[in-house]
């Protein structure tokens, strides 16, 4: 199985609606990511999990909280968002978090609109 | 910044032509790797060349990566309507483990 899944694939909220992203994959990849994706640019990392723990937050704004259940399962969860932030969200894996092998594996995405 | 630049920003192609585009970048790498994406899904990975290899080729791929000129180009030969879809570089910047973007190239192959 070589494919990252992700539920989601249309998610329409309100600004003060309580929501979570889903991702999961079963390659036993140990590092999962999170992107964000506006219109005709390109992904922006967030969120780097390596074995299951956080190894990067790029600054990314309290009301996107990730969480890493274990290690085939990578959840975003989403409260009291802006419009700003609608966009296209992006989980990927990779077999370790190394420069040298760190082809990644990216699931469909997760269509967010915020109203 | 250490994102890649490409260029073009957009080509459009006939169905048989061979398509190239072009990634810069300003600091050194250990790898630079392409991807694709079709509208509005997720990308797929192509290739990861690294920084002590010139050429590395896959089906109807070819890459070059030129480290003294900070440079990579992928040539996609003998395009198809099904080649249509936006092309990243993707570069791990130095002693970080991070994957940053280039800007895309759009490219068009009309059958």
């Amino acid at each position: 199985d070589t494919e990252v899944t992700q539920t989601p694939k249309h998610l329409v909220m309100g600004m003060t609606n309580k929501k979570s992203l889903k991702c999961e994959q079963h390659m036993g990849h140990r590092a999962m990511y999170w992107y964000k994706q506006k219109a005709k640019k390109p992904p922006e990392l967030m969120f780097v999990y390596s074995y299951e723990k956080l190894s990067i937050n790029e600054s990314v704004p309290s009301r996107f909280s990730p969480e890493c259940p274990n290690s085939s399962l990578l959840n975003l969860h989403l409260h009291a968002l802006q419009p700003e932030d609608s966009a296209l969200y992006l989980c990927a894996s990779s077999q370790v978090w190394e420069t040298q092998r760190n082809e990644q594996f990216f699931g469909p995405g997760t269509r967010l609109t915020v109203l | 910044s250490q994102q890649g630049e490409e260029d073009p920003q957009a080509l459009s192609i006939q169905e048989g032509e061979n398509a190239t585009m072009n990634c810069s970048y300003k600091t050194s790498i250990n790898n630079l790797q392409w991807y694709r994406q079709n509208s509005g899904r997720g990308l797929v990975h192509l290739i990861l060349i690294r920084s002590n290899e010139r050429e590395k080729h896959s089906g109807r791929l070819r890459v070059t990566l030129d480290t003294s000129k900070k440079s990579s180009s992928l040539l996609i030969t003998a395009s198809r309507a099904a080649d249509t879809a936006s092309y990243f570089c993707a570069l791990p910047p130095h002693n970080t483990d991070k994957l940053i973007f280039g800007t895309g190239t759009r490219l068009q192959v009309f059958p």
